[in-house]
């Protein structure tokens, strides 16, 4: 079945220093890519994503390319802030009617000044 | 984005009672939401879709006459977690699909004692 591996945490980096998060996944056909993020005391909320082979998701400075060869789907962000500490969650759907997303067990990002 | 408001936020029950969680898309109507359940350090587990005015499709392993969902309108969908046992104790979330995009509740711990 589809399912979704990323780095285990916690991630701990000082303020300025350059992020990656590793995700990689299985599934059949071409799903669709997704990075969450979950800050302190909030749902989960919509970070970037991308939805086929080579596309670059990015927003806030943070960017992820589909990569099918490698099956992986990597975030990046070149120079954290404190504001950046949360739990990323690495995710799939399956390009079907009605599935849900399927996650990652989340890595937890703590940046200090 | 659209908003998912879950109730109640935090619940602490006795061993044996039922508890109902609810979660309603405040901006939008969802024909379909989801039900997840996140252990400490493990990613959100896939409960059970639900589609409004027909029944729950629940993912193998979960027990749907111990974890009832009822969708009856297009902005709430109601859990409802019985004769509950310690070992449910859990972070429950919600998600409501609008324009092919997930939203999520902020979750609901559940601790039975």
């Amino acid at each position: 079945g589809n399912s979704v591996t990323q780095m285990e945490g916690p991630v701990t980096l000082s303020e300025e220093a350059f992020l990656t998060i590793n995700c990689t996944y299985t599934a059949t056909g071409y799903p669709s890519l997704f990075w969450y993020v979950q800050y302190p005391g909030e749902g989960l909320q919509l970070l970037l994503k991308a939805t086929k082979a080579d596309d670059k998701g990015s927003n806030k400075g943070f960017e992820a390319t589909y990569r099918k060869e490698t099956t992986s789907f990597h975030l990046e962000k070149g120079s954290v802030q404190v504001s950046d500490s949360a739990v990323y969650f690495c995710a799939l759907r399956a390009n079907q009617a009605g599935t849900a997303l399927i996650f990652g067990k989340g890595t937890t990002l703590s940046v200090s000044s | 984005g659209a908003v998912v408001s879950q109730h109640p936020s935090r619940v602490i029950c006795k061993s044996g009672t039922s508890v109902k969680i609810e979660c309603r898309s405040l901006d939008f109507q969802a024909t379909t939401m989801f039900w997840y359940r996140q252990f400490p350090k493990q990613s959100l587990m896939l409960m059970a879709t639900s589609n409004e005015g027909s029944k729950a499709t629940y993912e193998q392993g979960v027990e749907k006459d111990k974890f009832l969902i009822n969708h009856a309108s297009l902005t709430l969908s109601t859990l409802t977690v019985t004769s509950a046992h310690p070992e449910d104790s859990s972070f429950y979330i919600c998600s409501a699909r609008e324009s092919n995009e997930q939203f999520f509740g902020p979750g609901t711990r559940l601790t039975v004692l």
